[in-house]
């Protein structure tokens, strides 16, 4: 079974600074990691994802994550905090071939942007 | 156009009433999924469906049903709705290529009353 942990339901950082958000996953098989982001009434929308190759790995937006085998992290990191970054973003697992099983989430981490 | 989509985007219904929910998608993908997303508890999946023939439970499917009436439709029913169905209600797609990454659409905001 495989589960994620996100670390702080929310978050508030100032415009410009640095975002970071964790997340934990627990997997008894290499895993697929993916951050999805969700802006207010709207779907979900993939940020990154990491299945194979280089850990660290760059998405939209200018956020990135690094896949931290040892330490089971999966963290998001932008330098740079913009106000139209305010959103719920979502880590999610799944494997190879356990996509068709579906992803599982975390609970969702709320990002603040303060002016 | 948005590649997947979902109607109703919002209903409010009452308890015991029978409801679907539809989902389209134009990007030709053979596998389709419905989650649910309550507050706090991010998204858990009800079912999943390989293909026109396949349909599969998944964590949350008591009190739900789906049918896949084409490769492109897969809409999720409440037979009976109570009010903890109150929830955001999304549908994905994905390829059996790679069908760990999963496209989403709008959302329904489901009210039970």
């Amino acid at each position: 079974a495989q589960s994620v942990t996100q670390l702080g339901s929310h978050v508030s950082v100032s415009e410009g600074a640095l975002v970071l958000l964790r997340c934990n996953y627990s997997s008894s098989v290499p895993p697929y990691l993916f951050w999805y982001v969700q802006y207010p009434n709207q779907g979900l929308q993939l940020l990154l994802k990491y299945t194979t190759g280089a850990t660290l790995v760059k998405g939209i937006n200018g956020f990135e994550a690094e896949f931290k085998k040892s330490e089971t992290s999966f963290h998001l990191t932008k330098p740079s905090a913009h106000m139209s970054d305010a959103a719920e973003y979502f880590c999610a697992v799944t494997y190879s071939g356990g996509g068709a099983d579906g992803l599982t989430f975390g609970k969702g981490t709320h990002l603040i942007i303060q002016p | 156009d948005a590649d997947v989509t979902q109607t109703p985007r919002n209903r409010i219904t009452k308890t015991g009433k029978r409801i679907m929910l539809e989902c389209s998608q134009t990007k030709g993908h053979d596998r389709m999924y419905w989650y649910r997303q309550d507050p706090g508890l991010g998204l858990r999946l009800i079912y999943y469906s390989f293909d026109v023939k396949d349909i599969n439970k998944g964590e949350i499917s008591d009190g739900y049903s789906v049918s896949r009436q084409a490769q492109a439709k897969f809409s999720l029913s409440l037979e009976s709705a109570i009010p903890n169905q109150t929830a955001l209600y999304f549908c994905a797609t994905s390829t059996s290529r790679q069908q760990e990454t999963q496209y989403f659409g709008p959302g329904t905001r489901l009210l039970v009353l």
